[in-house]
């Protein structure tokens, strides 16, 4: 089975540049989310979509980030214009997203982005 | 959501059992106990879910005791690879935002 897959692995960029992250999740998966995680802390949720809808995007900082995710499948966040503080691992992740017990979401490698 | 409190890092010699401990004070009915593992430079991978008594896997044990308020993690005999960030999380159910703390940094020592 194919994983979630993130598209690129690394970017560098100046800071107000604008920057897009692409994520195709597993076949079938409903629910997609995007963290942000900062060296050293642990992934912070960005935006949970449900097929095309958005679920949670409280954390979002919508001055700046963006996302959306087309026809329920592949999703892209941009960031624009990007901050020194946006430098980060931007994880995708994609879990079943049925209302049942197995909430077991699987991640893409990430994306690394470093803003100079 | 339920929050959960954990140790920020532990050390243990190779062949050791570890043992992590979370708490989850205002853990609610429907919530389930739910473990990641994350290595450098990947993702966070599941490895354990439970509701309550002990559940195991190929990878670990999980121990929750009858007021469920905490859990713990059992890593039996660990090895240099299971030096991770290991993340402990009380999802509802399968549309609750996923949300993780800080993690507990474990060290294998050779």
């Amino acid at each position: 089975e194919a994983g979630v897959a993130q598209s690129p692995r690394y970017k560098i960029i100046e800071k107000r540049q604008s920057v897009a992250f692409w994520c195709n999740p597993i076949s079938g998966h409903a629910t997609l989310y995007w963290y942000q995680q900062i060296l050293g802390q642990g992934p912070k949720l960005l935006i949970q979509f449900q097929n095309n809808g958005v679920v949670d995007d409280s954390q979002l900082p919508k001055d700046r980030f963006s996302a959306e995710r087309l026809k329920g499948v592949d999703s892209t966040l941009k960031i624009q214009p990007a901050k020194l503080e946006d430098s980060a691992v931007y994880l995708c992740a994609s879990s079943l997203g049925r209302r049942e017990v197995n909430t077991e979401a699987f991640f893409g490698q990430g994306t690394r982005l470093t803003v100079v | 959501l339920a929050k959960t409190t954990q140790p920020i890092s532990m050390d243990s010699y190779e062949g050791q059992e570890v043992n992590i401990t979370c708490s989850h004070n205002n853990i609610a009915t429907n919530d389930y106990i739910t473990w990641y593992q994350q290595f450098p430079s990947q993702g966070p991978r599941f490895i354990i879910q439970g509701y309550k008594t002990k559940v195991t896997n190929e990878v670990a044990s999980l121990f929750i005791p009858a007021d469920r308020k905490s859990s713990t993690l059992s890593l039996p005999r660990v090895s240099l690879s299971d030096t991770a960030v290991y993340y402990c999380l009380v999802p509802l159910w399968g549309n609750t935002p996923l949300v993780f703390g800080k993690g507990t940094r474990l060290s294998v020592i050779a």
